[in-house]
């Protein structure tokens, strides 16, 4: 069974701009989280989609957004990048959302310059 | 919104010891995540415990509900046990955060 899979793996970007990131879950999995990872807030979480439907968000700012496909892959899209905003994205996948075991994918690493 | 704190920050230590890492956290939970990130980013589950103790070749997991405590316990230590690793705990009655991690334990273990 392949693994959860995310594009581009790097990514670098200036100011201002807008980034659209994908995963795709493992085959069957219909819940999809997202989190970012910096090195001085750890990880954090930022929404979780089930079904095409955004369950949970975390506190994040609307320049955060995501949606999920009817096949469940994923994206999450951030407008008007910070500099802030570099950080690794993970997506991580499940069967249903229990949290009981989330499979994580490699990540993206955005770098906004 | 729990608040999940471990112990210690950085550990180094060499090949053959005893590592143990702690985790606390301040609201009741029903289970509790051990993860390993390898430089790279990848993060991989290692137990979900929800009492008593998890084994999984050198890597022992405990767990304290009472206390809100975790350990994660690595015996003979190797150098391919270096990474970083993090407890995680789910949100409260299908809660809207998502997991809460701790920031992690950054192991290194030399030859």
């Amino acid at each position: 069974k392949a693994g959860v899979t995310q594009t581009p793996r790097y990514l670098i970007k200036t100011r201002g701009q807008q980034v659209t990131l994908s995963c795709s879950p493992i085959s069957g999995h219909r819940s999809v989280s997202w989190y970012q990872q910096t090195p001085g807030q750890g990880l954090q979480f930022l929404f979780e989609y089930f079904s095409e439907t955004q369950r949970n968000k975390g506190n994040f700012p609307g320049r955060f957004s995501g949606r999920q496909f009817s096949n469940s892959r994923s994206e999450m899209n951030v407008s008007t990048l910070e500099l802030g905003d570099s950080a690794l994205y993970l997506c991580a996948s499940e069967g249903t959302p229990s949290y009981n075991e989330q499979f994580f994918g490699p990540g993206t690493r955005l770098t906004v310059l | 919104k729990n608040e999940v704190e471990q112990s210690p920050q950085n550990l180094t230590a060499q090949e053959g010891e005893f590592i143990t890492i702690n985790c606390s956290y301040s609201v009741g939970i029903s289970a509790l995540h051990w993860l390993q990130q390898h430089p790279g980013g990848g993060i991989v589950s290692l137990f979900m415990l929800s009492s008593g103790k998890k084994k999984h070749g050198r890597l022992i997991a405990t767990i304290n509900i009472q206390e809100k405590h975790s350990s994660l316990h690595i015996t003979a230590s190797h150098p391919r046990d270096s990474a970083v690793y993090i407890c995680a705990v789910p949100p409260r009655g299908g809660g809207a955060d998502g997991l809460t991690f701790g920031k992690g334990t950054h192991l290194i273990i030399q030859p």
